[in-house]
């Protein structure tokens, strides 16, 4: 069991928008911890998407975004794309450790 | 271009010991914390261990607690995890990936990730 709740699948067709949730406790997003996104391709290593809870690095096109609020983070996606197709994992902190939400698949219709 | 490449995994028998490593270039690799984290076939990921840009800080998830020792060699620019005692459950694809500050601290993230190295620990 992870520390994050993560829905294991969304799916969405191209062009909608899609939102994937993360939802800790008090311990961790909820104690004010910041909450990064990272993308896993098929095949790849994990890249980064998302930092410090709404910031996208260099690269990272502006159809994603982030939100906190509370003990939850999310992850929007807009105008999704077929190469969209991926894990996408939560991340923050918690009683002096790195965590990981399960993980979700995202499926583009 | 920052680059991570790890090595050293393989097939290994329960109870026995494997040292990764993973090689660091293009950036100053003793101005930020490492970390190892694991991705078991099929599953998610599971942080295992981090240390900081002087080995002042290390940590280690429950689960390799008592087993792995993590360390670093500035002048090599590497990174490097000693598993002991390993178990079936260690079975994953290793990855090294560099901590966006100096300390692992509690905001900090992974960026960028290396390409990962397979353990396999079975009889």
């Amino acid at each position: 069991q992870s520390v994050l709740t993560q829905p294991p699948s969304v799916s969405g067709a191209p062009g909608q928008r899609v939102t994937i949730s993360c939802t800790g406790s008090s311990s961790n997003i909820g104690a004010g911890y910041d909450v990064h996104w990272y993308q896993q391709l098929p095949g790849t290593a994990p890249k980064l998407l998302i930092y410090g809870n709404s910031n996208r690095p260099s690269g990272v096109p502006d159809r994603f975004s982030g939100s906190k609020s509370g003990t939850s983070a999310s992850l929007a996606i807009t105008g999704l794309q077929a190469e969209d197709e991926a894990d996408y994992y939560c991340q923050s902190y918690d009683s002096s450790l790195k965590v990981f939400g399960g993980g979700t698949k995202l499926t583009v219709l | 271009e920052v680059q991570l490449v790890e090595s050293g995994g393989g097939l290994v028998q329960p109870g026995r010991s494997l040292r990764l490593s993973c090689a660091a270039s293009g950036f100053t690799f003793d101005d930020y914390a490492m970390h190892w984290v694991r991705q078991a076939p099929g599953k998610g990921l599971e942080w295992v261990s981090g240390i900081s840009w002087n080995s002042g800080s290390i940590g280690y998830a429950d689960s390799v607690k008592g087993r792995f020792t993590i360390s670093r060699d500035n002048a090599k620019n590497s990174l490097y995890l000693q598993m002991n005692s390993l178990r079936a459950e260690d079975t994953a694809l290793y990855y090294c990936a560099k901590d966006s500050s100096y300390g692992s601290g509690t905001g900090d993230w992974f960026d960028p990730w290396g390409q990962g190295t397979l353990v396999t620990v079975s009889s």
